[in-house]
């Protein structure tokens, strides 16, 4: 069965330090992977997805950045948080281009200090 | 651009009652696929349906239905009979066939009381 796993779930982190957030996806290859930030009273917030390896589209080019160093993993990554940051990040993936149904993570919750 | 908007940021209703979720889009796309999520208080989204821009047939899943009027770039859900576990927020989402981008509108958070 297809699965996601997200971590870490919780993370307290000062401003200005890195931030790195790791998604898998287990049994299915070549998936679409997105990153979405859920902040209050913002919604979710399209931030990268990725339709391959080297293929990456950003939507808020802020301080932080994606990666996709294998076909199932994506990773979110800063270099040096903002107070801003916080909020709850959502990994998900999906096949099948705009007819995507996403499959979401359990969600990492951060909080910049 | 594509847009969705949620205007309803919060709404609580009485246990049994029937509740109507407002979700309005916009795109410039002809082809297009809109989305119902469900956030359960443990966080993690949940799929509710799928539609196609080329089909505007209203659906019923048990207590849930749902309905898509193009003329207005509306794509509504209803609850009836709610019961407590409903108690969620709800997300509309649009994508478009052209691209890979889904994008979510603020959600609704729904309480249902008892």
């Amino acid at each position: 069965s297809q699965t996601i796993h997200q971590w870490p779930a919780t993370l307290v982190q000062p401003v200005g330090s890195p931030l790195s957030l790791e998604c898998t996806v287990e049994g299915t290859s070549n998936p679409n992977l997105y990153w979405y930030r859920q902040a209050a009273g913002r919604g979710l917030q399209l931030l990268f997805y990725s339709i391959g390896i080297d293929q990456i589209s950003s939507e808020v080019p802020q301080n932080l950045s994606a990666s996709r160093p294998q076909d199932r993993q994506f990773i979110l990554s800063s270099k040096k948080l903002l107070l801003s940051d916080s909020g709850f990040y959502l990994c998900a993936f999906g096949k099948g281009g705009g007819a995507n149904v996403l499959t979401f993570g359990a969600g990492s919750r951060l909080t910049v200090l | 651009a594509q847009k969705v908007t949620q205007a309803q940021t919060e709404i609580s209703v009485v246990e049994k009652e029937d509740v109507t979720l407002d979700c309005v889009y916009e795109t410039r796309d002809t082809t297009y696929y809109l989305f119902w999520y469900k956030q359960p208080p443990s966080g993690e989204l949940v799929f509710l349906i799928r539609r196609n821009s080329f089909d505007e047939q209203n659906e019923i899943s048990g207590r849930y239905s749902w309905n898509f009027q193009k003329s207005t770039s509306s794509f509504n859900f209803t609850i009836t009979a709610s019961q407590v576990v409903d108690s969620a927020v709800y997300f509309c989402a649009l994508s478009a066939v052209r691209d890979d981008k889904i994008i979510f509108g603020k959600g609704t958070r729904l309480h249902i009381l008892p």
